[in-house]
């Protein structure tokens, strides 16, 4: 069965600071990696995605991600955080042609500070 | 706004109640996943079904129980209510296998339900 594990739970960074959100997942074959974001009161939202391909995916607000197959990784990362990033973040894992079954992550709050 | 829809948006019952959550997918969409989401046990998956047919179960409890129908809507069914079953309730759909989008998941706006 597939797992995806978040480390940090909790993440109080200041403005401008840079993020890493760590994301690791167990499976053995061929996978699909997404990140989604919940802002304060608000449902789940995709953030970025990984299929194929380049390995570094650049999603929306200026996010992205390092799929590192050999780590079995998939971090999510911004250079500089801003206020309105406080929001939990969620890494989710499906294998390719699967049966559409999607495995998410515990989650990560992050909080900046201004 | 994601295309995915949820009735009611709020619901507020007694302990030992049944009550029915609603859930249409995107236009289009095969998969419609359950979703519940509380303070104490975060996001933790229910159930998942595709064209009607129950795909995957999760940490879902016996007194919980979906359906998906032709049309593709679903419904979350929660009876004996219980306080700790007070959460958010979130529907989600994905396009069918194959596409660009397979797998991504569209959320609903979701349903808060208080137990009291």
């Amino acid at each position: 069965a597939q797992s995806v594990s978040q480390h940090n739970h909790h993440v109080i960074l200041s403005e401008a600071a840079s993020l890493e959100l760590g994301c690791n997942y167990s499976y053995g074959g061929t996978v699909n990696l997404f990140w989604y974001v919940q802002y304060p009161g608000q449902h789940l939202q995709l953030l970025l995605k990984y299929f194929s391909g380049d390995p570094l995916v650049k999603g929306i607000k200026g996010f992205e991600a390092e799929f590192i197959k050999s780590k079995f990784s998939f971090n999510l990362r911004k250079p500089s955080v801003q206020w309105s990033d406080t929001a939990e973040y969620f890494c989710a894992v499906s294998h390719s042609g699967g049966y559409q079954k999607v495995t998410f992550g515990t989650g990560t709050k992050l909080q900046v500070i201004p | 706004d994601s295309g995915v829809t949820q009735t009611p948006k709020h619901l507020i019952t007694a302990t030992g109640q049944r009550v029915t959550l609603r859930c249409s997918p995107r236009s289009g969409d095969l998969s419609v996943y359950w979703y519940q989401q509380s303070l104490d046990q975060g996001l933790q998956f229910l159930i998942q079904y595709y064209n009607g047919e129950e795909r995957a179960k999760g940490n879902i409890l016996e007194r919980f129980s979906a359906q998906q129908f032709p049309d593709l809507h679903s419904e979350l069914n929660l009876s004996s209510l219980e306080l700790g079953d007070s959460a958010l309730y979130f529907c989600a759909s994905s396009p069918p296998a194959g596409g660009p989008n397979t797998d991504t998941q569209y959320f609903g706006p979701g349903t808060r339900l208080t137990v009291l």
